[in-house]
């Protein structure tokens, strides 16, 4: 049990596009989820956490504006990153967590960004 | 503050030799959880153990052990007789509450190298 999915698993885009990554709590419901971003040969730095239904908490120094969050259901999250440059390329890593995982939060698998 | 340090950038072993991964944590909750995660090359994060702060029985796991020592606010691991395998970056990550929510707060990673 507690299967965090992501989707894509890896994406190459040009600078100026967006791009949608997913994460999905496969057999539980999350009522919250994390997403982390992790460049090379670093420690993953939350970005910012969401609740099912409401808006997203940021993390200081993360743009709200660029980093979209939406947590439509107790099983999906997504984030866009907006008009994408290569200083966004990174590794991405959802978390989900539900009330009875004793605080554990279950990892994806992350994307891989690259942007051109 | 709330704070993980992981001192070791990176450890170099031989093959069945056994080694010990610090952990050193700062917080001011009472209630709070230690955990640790191997990220193999692939960068899934791999679950490995779990510990709240009211249990410090020490717990072995395999090759794996672990040693919680409040008094120190310590988390260590060590793997006895390594392995190639288990060449990967490891993280230490404590879970305490920060605005309501109970957030990740992970350490820099020490990356273990094994030799055959």
């Amino acid at each position: 049990g507690a299967v965090v999915s992501q989707h894509p698993s890896w994406v190459i885009c040009k600078s100026g596009t967006s791009v949608k990554i997913e994460c999905r709590s496969l057999d539980f419901q999350a009522t919250t989820m994390f997403w982390y971003r992790q460049f090379p040969k670093q420690s993953l730095m939350l970005m910012a956490t969401s609740n099912e239904g409401s808006k997203a908490t940021y993390e200081q120094g993360v743009e709200k504006d660029k980093f979209l969050i939406n947590h439509a259901s107790l099983t999906l999250s997504t984030l866009t990153v907006t008009s994408a440059h290569p200083e966004d390329s990174s590794f991405y890593i959802c978390s989900a967590y539900s009330s009875g995982s004793y605080n554990e939060q279950f990892f994806g698998p992350g994307t891989r960004l690259t942007v051109l | 503050a709330q704070k993980v340090t992981q001192a070791q950038t990176e450890i170099s072993v031989v093959e069945k030799e056994d080694v010990t991964l610090d952990c050193v944590y700062e917080t001011r909750d009472t209630t709070y959880y230690l955990f640790w995660y191997k990220q193999p090359p692939s960068g899934e994060l791999v679950f490995l153990i779990r510990r709240n702060s009211f249990d410090e029985q020490n717990e072995i796991s395999g090759r794996y052990s672990w040693n919680f020592q409040k008094s120190t606010s310590s988390f260590n691991f060590t793997i006895t007789a390594s392995q190639v395998v288990d060449s990967a970056v490891y993280f230490c990550a404590l879970s305490a509450r920060d605005s309501g929510t109970y957030k990740y707060i992970f350490g820099t990673g020490t990356r273990l190298k094994v030799l055959a």
